[in-house]
């Protein structure tokens, strides 16, 4: 059975903070790992990631895939109360089956 | 606002009631989803298409009934539903199944009564 764990499931920060969230995954045939932000409705697409190593930046927010160890990391710099939101990771497989982890939720107060 | 449309947004139907969600996309995408998520839970997948063929059903309960009309137009249709099946009900399309990213409508916020 395809398995996601994220940590730590809750964050509370402060603007300005840097945060890093785990995602480590077991799942059969791997093709790709999505993450995406869900705040009040549905969740956004926010990288997807196929190839170990390489890191994938948009803005402040950053991540990274390790292929070998089976996790993800999600980076967020500088974080803004714009920020807060449920970070869910999903591997997908090539029947596309994703399986969703059950989120980080982060707040960031002022 | 999503590209993924989905109607109505609230629905409030009893068990007895015969009730179809429904879904439209017009960004091309080949595969359509349909996820269940209860309060502060992830996504759960229940049904995908491919190519408007059903190619996975996660042993979802035969009350809830998919149908892929064309490649824009997704429904769910469902009768005789339990209380429990309370959920948000997302739609979600993707440019096929092979890993590419997910784009969800808005939901309906089902309450059974």
């Amino acid at each position: 059975e395809d398995k996601v764990v994220q940590s730590p499931l809750s964050l509370v920060v402060h603007e300005g903070d840097t945060v890093t969230l785990n995602c480590s995954y077991e799942v059969t045939n791997f093709r790709s790992l999505l993450w995406y932000k869900q705040e009040k409705k549905a969740p956004t697409f926010l990288f997807m990631l196929t190839s170990s190593g390489i890191e994938k930046k948009s803005g402040r927010l950053s991540s990274i895939l390790d292929k070998k160890e089976l996790f993800s990391i999600l980076n967020i710099t500088a974080t803004q109360t714009g920020d807060s939101a449920v970070y869910l990771c999903a591997p997908n497989t090539n029947a596309g089956k994703s399986t969703f982890g059950d989120g980080t939720t982060l707040t960031v107060k002022p | 606002d999503t590209e993924v449309t989905q109607t109505p947004k609230h629905l409030v139907m009893g068990m007895t009631n015969k009730k179809s969600l429904k879904c439209e996309q017009h960004m091309g995408h080949r595969a359509m989803y349909w996820y269940k998520q209860k309060a502060k839970k992830p996504p759960e997948l229940m049904f995908v298409y491919s190519y408007e063929k059903l190619s996975i059903n996660e042993s979802v309960p035969s009350r809830f009934s998919p149908e892929c009309p064309n490649s824009s137009l997704l429904n769910l249709h469902l009768h005789a539903l339990q209380p429990e099946d309370s959920a948000l009900y997302l739609c979600a399309s993707s440019q096929d199944t092979w890993g590419t990213p997910l784009h969800f409508g808005n939901g309906t916020r089902l309450t059974v009564t």
